[in-house]
């Protein structure tokens, strides 16, 4: 199996700051790594696919990079509904393994 | 608008076989783009990939849940189901099913809602 090492697992920041996450694969993924927002209570909601690209109507104050082992989520200019928890997942191969995860939450 | 529903008991007694059901509207079962997936979430483990069902019946399972997991498909109902057996407290979790694309951009686009599933001793 592919592990995922997501840091960190928690950071608190503030309305207006730009925080980001990384992700480091245990092998080379290419860009087969995607990104998910949970809310408390809530299902995982797709943000990011192939590390970089948006999924449809999400904020351009995300973002995404790299390829190969190593892999970052960039929130701009952070909002009020941008406090959650923050997962990476490899789709390069099965099984589908995902990190850890990083909860956002307010300074 | 693609949305997957989770449907089955909460509560399964330990030793016993968990089985829930997925359905799915918006979308057809049949189409060869997906595979249909069930993901579970624990506190402790995360999100644990389980396994997939392509509408060719083609199956794939985590290979920690391989002896115990099931899944099928059901293209009249436009559903596809999972079982897991012998639970023990482990088993407890959120099971939610999903929607991969198999071809590009070969992610995981839409999840159900999740249902909680508790197993008592």
């Amino acid at each position: 199996d592919i592990h995922i090492i997501q840091s960190p697992s928690s950071l608190s920041a503030s309305v207006g700051d730009t925080v980001t996450i990384t992700c480091r694969a245990s092998q080379d993924i290419a860009n087969y790594l995607a990104w998910f927002q949970q809310k408390p209570g809530k299902a995982p909601k797709s943000l990011m696919y192939a590390a970089s690209s948006l999924e449809g109507g999400v904020p351009s104050r995300f973002s995404g990079s790299g390829s190969g082992t190593d892999f970052t989520l960039t929130i701009s200019s952070l909002q009020p509904e941008d406090f959650a928890t923050y997962y990476c997942q490899q789709y390069d191969s099965y099984p589908r393994t995902f990190g850890q995860g990083t909860k956002v939450d307010i300074k | 608008q693609v949305q997957l529903q989770e449907s089955g008991p909460g509560l399964v007694k330990s030793s016993q076989t968990l089985s829930l059901t997925c359905t799915v509207s918006g979308d057809s079962i049949n189409s060869d783009d997906f595979y249909w997936t069930w993901i579970r979430q624990t506190p402790g483990k995360g999100l644990e990939w389980i396994g997939y069902i392509h509408n060719s019946g083609r199956t794939y399972y985590n290979p920690s849940l391989k002896s115990r997991v099931t899944i099928s498909v059901d293209t009249s109902k436009n559903q596809f189901s999972l079982k897991v057996s012998s639970v023990t407290a482990a088993d407890t979790a959120f099971y939610y099913c999903a929607r991969e694309m198999q071809f590009w951009p070969g992610n995981i686009a839409y999840w159900g809602q999740g249902a909680p599933v508790i197993v008592s001793s």
